[in-house]
């Protein structure tokens, strides 16, 4: 069964660092997600990505996050200079169509030491 | 008001018994609704989606969907130690598709 894959599943990093996550979304899937998901909290909605822009965003999504898809498979989530807060999991999901259900990746754990 | 709402529980239901969650939202023109299990320490996974008014079955699931009252959930028929886990709630944004938010999730215990 086609899958969502992500790597790294566990990152660390020194505050003020940047940190690329990386993604492999469904191969026939057209839309593509980040969300994350700080340790105890709900998954919270970071960017949508469509026809190689961003569709939609969140007010989480600031300037220190940027979302790529660098070739035909990859979709990479960069976080510029990272901050302790910024430490949880990153979870990549991919859709069909825009309303139809989100498929999740494994996520990345990623802490901000 | 909260964009999508769930008991936190834990909900605790006996093996073999039928488990309700419950879920309500708060935009009324949302279209797409979805239940995800998620066990601790692991990624969303998708049970189910619903999109019309009514009850959706698959298999053990079903799902029911009421957008007057804007309320969703989720039943579990034969319910088993492995359903332990988080489900969460998802409802798209009345004003973008795109936009997916969660409820904070019901913990269910299944006891053997």
């Amino acid at each position: 069964e086609p899958e969502v894959t992500q790597t790294p599943s566990h990152q660390v990093t020194q505050m003020g660092q940047e940190v690329i996550l990386r993604c492999v979304p469904i191969s026939n899937h057209l839309y593509f997600y980040w969300y994350r998901q700080i340790l105890g909290q709900k998954v919270e909605f970071l960017v949508s990505f469509y026809n190689n822009e961003i569709s939609e965003k969140s007010e989480i999504f600031d300037d220190q996050f940027s979302v790529e898809r660098p070739d035909g498979s990859n979709f990479t989530l960069k976080i510029r200079s990272t901050k302790l807060e910024d430490s949880a999991m990153y979870f990549c999901a991919s859709s069909v169509e825009r309303q139809r259900s989100r498929y999740f990746g494994a996520g990345t754990r990623l802490s901000v030491l | 008001q909260k964009e999508v709402e769930q008991n936190s529980g834990p909900l605790s239901v006996p093996e073999g018994a039928i488990a309700s969650l419950n879920c309500t939202y708060s935009d009324r023109g949302s279209q797409s609704f979805f239940w995800y299990r998620q066990y601790s320490g692991k990624s969303p996974e998708l049970i189910m989606s619903i999109y019309s008014n009514g009850d959706k079955e698959d298999g053990r699931f079903t799902a029911q969907l009421n957008k007057a009252s804007q309320y969703v959930s989720l039943l579990i028929r034969d319910s088993q130690p492995s359903d332990s886990a988080t489900y969460l709630c998802a409802v798209t944004s009345k004003t973008s598709y795109d936009k997916v938010i969660f409820g904070p999730g019901t913990s269910l215990s299944v006891i053997p």
